[in-house]
């Protein structure tokens, strides 16, 4: 099965760029999410790739994939202290439609 | 926006008792999950259920578990006698296709 990293804490500067970084195992990953959770809130699906692409952007939002080394980032443009949250980064693969597999998740910190 | 509703917040049991966790998902979506996260470890797959049956469960959906989408709106789970390490935050997610989850605030089970 799919098996998801990611690392575990990330702080960063108000007005600077994040990146956050994911590795997957399963090369038949279709789809790769990131989801954000807020404190006492639910998972909300910030943006999906599929394996076709290597890019997709979305406002402050830039998520890489480098299907080669199994790699994908999400990189938030002009960070603000409203991206402080848990970001998870999860995948789909081809066998297994509907089953989502999540990383630890990556908690990020932004400091004024 | 329509989001998925999840009841009760917080739900605190005695072990051996009978547990039903409620979600409804967005109106005009046809897939449904159930997600679980122990403190401290990743988000894990449950079930996936759609046209009113399952269609596919993982190791830990064992017998003690069950879903059932009793009428056009809600999606429950049950789980019919609970142990100390069902302790866990339960995810449910709905989905208009499989290759988009939109998931709930959850509900806390607390066993004692």
């Amino acid at each position: 099965g799919e098996d998801v990293e990611q690392s575990l804490f990330l702080s960063v500067r108000e007005g600077d760029s994040s990146v956050i970084n994911c590795t997957y195992t399963d090369s038949s990953s279709t789809y790769l999410y990131w989801y954000k959770q807020e404190p006492g809130a639910g998972l909300q699906l910030l943006t999906y790739i599929f394996s076709n692409m290597d890019m997709k952007q979305d406002q402050r939002l830039t998520v890489l994939l480098n299907k080669k080394d199994k790699h994908l980032s999400l990189r938030i443009a002009d960070t603000q202290t409203g991206d402080s949250a848990i970001y998870f980064c999860a995948g789909m693969t081809t066998d297994s439609w509907g089953k989502l597999q999540f990383g630890a998740g990556t908690q990020v910190v932004v400091t004024p | 926006e329509p989001e998925v509703t999840q009841t009760p917040s917080h739900q605190v049991t005695q072990m051996g008792q009978e547990v039903i966790l409620r979600c409804v998902p967005i109106s005009n979506h046809l897939y449904f999950y159930w997600y679980r996260q122990i403190l401290g470890q990743k988000v894990e797959f449950l079930v996936s259920f759609y046209n009113n049956e399952i269609s596919e469960k993982s190791e830990i959906f064992d017998d003690q578990f069950s879903v059932e989408r009793p009428d056009g709106s809600n999606f429950t789970l049950k789980i019919r006698s609970t142990k100390l390490e069902d302790s866990a935050m339960y995810f449910c997610a709905s989905g208009r296709k499989t290759d988009t989850q939109y998931f709930g605030p959850g509900t806390r089970l607390t066993v004692l």
